[in-house]
């Protein structure tokens, strides 16, 4: 079984650029989260989708980040425009979509992103 | 607010020493625990879960955990560890709608 997929793997820009994550969960689940992960910290969470609806998007901040999933199954995160703050690496993590919190998250490898 | 303590950022050790990471969280949260690691450039893997039952939980490398509710902790222990056991790992609690809480991490260096 395929994994969590996640592309670009890195991605170098400059400041005040768009940037864009993509990912592709396993096949099957119908819960996506997309994480931030700061140097030296743990990942924390932006927004979770339940199918194509964001359920949690709380720690998003949408003056500059927005995310999709129109058909329930990849996602894409955006930044526009990108600032110096936002290097970080971006993770992406599916579940099946379990009742309660007992459902297991699977991670992606992550997109290592450096704002210049 | 819910929170998940890792007293250690770093934690050298030689091979085949016995080694603990330890791991508290704070009591508002739900006491579904996880442990993570994290190999160098590579993405979170799920080591360990707490759900209910045991409170002591293994996974198939050797690690362990046990569920502490007086303590409020859920630290991660393995008897001997090898060189391929450095990494970072990431403890975390489930606060509630399936929000996984995560600790800063410990990075394990397994020294020859």
């Amino acid at each position: 079984e395929a994994g969590v997929v996640q592309s670009p793997r890195y991605k170098i820009i400059e400041k005040k650029q768009p940037v864009a994550f993509w990912c592709n969960p396993i096949s099957g689940h119908n819960t996506l989260y997309w994480y931030l992960q700061n140097l030296g910290q743990g990942p924390e969470l932006l927004i979770r989708y339940e199918n194509e609806e964001a359920v949690d998007d709380s720690q998003l901040p949408k003056d500059r980040f927005s995310a999709e999933r129109l058909k329930g199954v990849d996602s894409t995160l955006k930044i526009q425009p990108a600032e110096l703050g936002d290097s970080a690496v971006y993770l992406c993590a599916s579940s099946r979509g379990l009742a309660g919190d007992a459902d297991t998250q699977y991670f992606g490898p992550g997109t290592r992103l450096t704002v210049l | 607010a819910q929170s998940v303590t890792q007293l250690d950022s770093q934690v050298p050790v030689f091979e085949e020493a016995p080694v603990e990471l330890r791991c508290n969280y704070s009591s508002s949260v739900s006491v579904y625990l996880f442990w993570y690691v994290q190999y160098p450039n590579q993405g979170l893997q799920l080591l360990l879960k707490y759900l209910s039952g045991s409170t002591l939980v293994e996974s198939i490398n050797g690690f362990e955990a046990e569920f502490n509710k007086s303590q409020t902790s859920f630290h991660l222990r393995k008897p001997s560890v090898h060189i391929s056991d450095t990494a970072e790992y990431f403890c975390a609690a489930s606060g509630g709608y399936n929000k996984l809480i995560f600790g800063a991490g410990t990075r394990l260096a397994v020294h020859p």
